[in-house]
């Protein structure tokens, strides 16, 4: 079965630096998908950004871009110009490219304190 | 544009009684899948669904009961609440590997 770690259950930053969240995930399987969620205390889930494991391009979404290592089942996410909106908890989550259900394993989130 | 659409948002029971969580999405999708947040864990997935007719067990399933008898809907049905059922309960579909999640339901047992 696969898992995913995140180790770091709380972060804060400064409005307008840059932070870097960890996930690391374990898999014998060779293609799959990487997400991080975002969770504000609506409770609401909104994806942040996807990676596809046959991708070796880093996916970028305006501020938010990830680094990728495959070899190491790295997948972290850098947030930068760091705003108070982007106060929240953060889930990496996994899905298998081949079993069946679209099923998500997520990590247990960080929280991301951001300091004004 | 509804999305995906879970009643209620927040909910007590007492240990022992049974309640059905809804959820219902108006996409079309033929995946949908409940999840429950507890501190600490992440989401754990509890039952999930490919289609009309067919579910099958999560992670955590133990002490929970679905059915899909419909493309639009997928409830959740707890038969004898405990307090280790106490969590938020989000529903997602999904559609091309991207999940849609509801507001979630926050659920006390007591």
């Amino acid at each position: 079965a696969q898992t995913v770690t995140q180790s770091q259950p709380e972060m804060s930053v400064q409005e307008a630096e840059t932070v870097t969240l960890s996930c690391t995930y374990d898999t014998s399987e060779s293609d799959y998908y990487l997400f991080w969620y975002k969770q504000p205390p609506s409770r609401q889930m909104i994806l942040v950004i996807r990676q596809e494991a046959y991708k070796q391009q880093n996916a970028t979404e305006n501020r938010f871009s990830v680094n990728f290592q495959k070899a190491a089942k790295s997948f972290s996410l850098k947030i930068s110009d760091s705003q108070l909106g982007d106060a929240a908890m953060y889930f990496c989550a996994y899905r298998s490219a081949v079993e069946y259900g679209n099923k998500l394993v997520f990590g247990a989130g960080t929280i991301l304190r951001v300091k004004s | 544009n509804a999305g995906v659409t879970q009643t209620p948002k927040f909910q007590v029971l007492k240990t022992g009684q049974s309640m059905t969580l809804q959820c219902a999405q108006d996409m079309n999708h033929e995946y949908m899948s409940w999840y429950r947040q507890d501190p600490g864990m992440g989401l754990r997935l509890i039952h999930y669904s490919v289609g009309a007719g067919i579910t099958d067990q999560g992670e955590v399933p133990n002490g929970y009961n679905v059915s899909r008898s419909t493309t639009e809907d997928f409830p959740l049905r707890l038969l004898s609440a405990a307090p280790s059922q106490t969590s938020v309960y989000f529903c997602a579909s999904s559609h091309q590997g991207l999940a849609f999640f509801g507001q979630g339901t926050r659920l006390t047992v007591v």
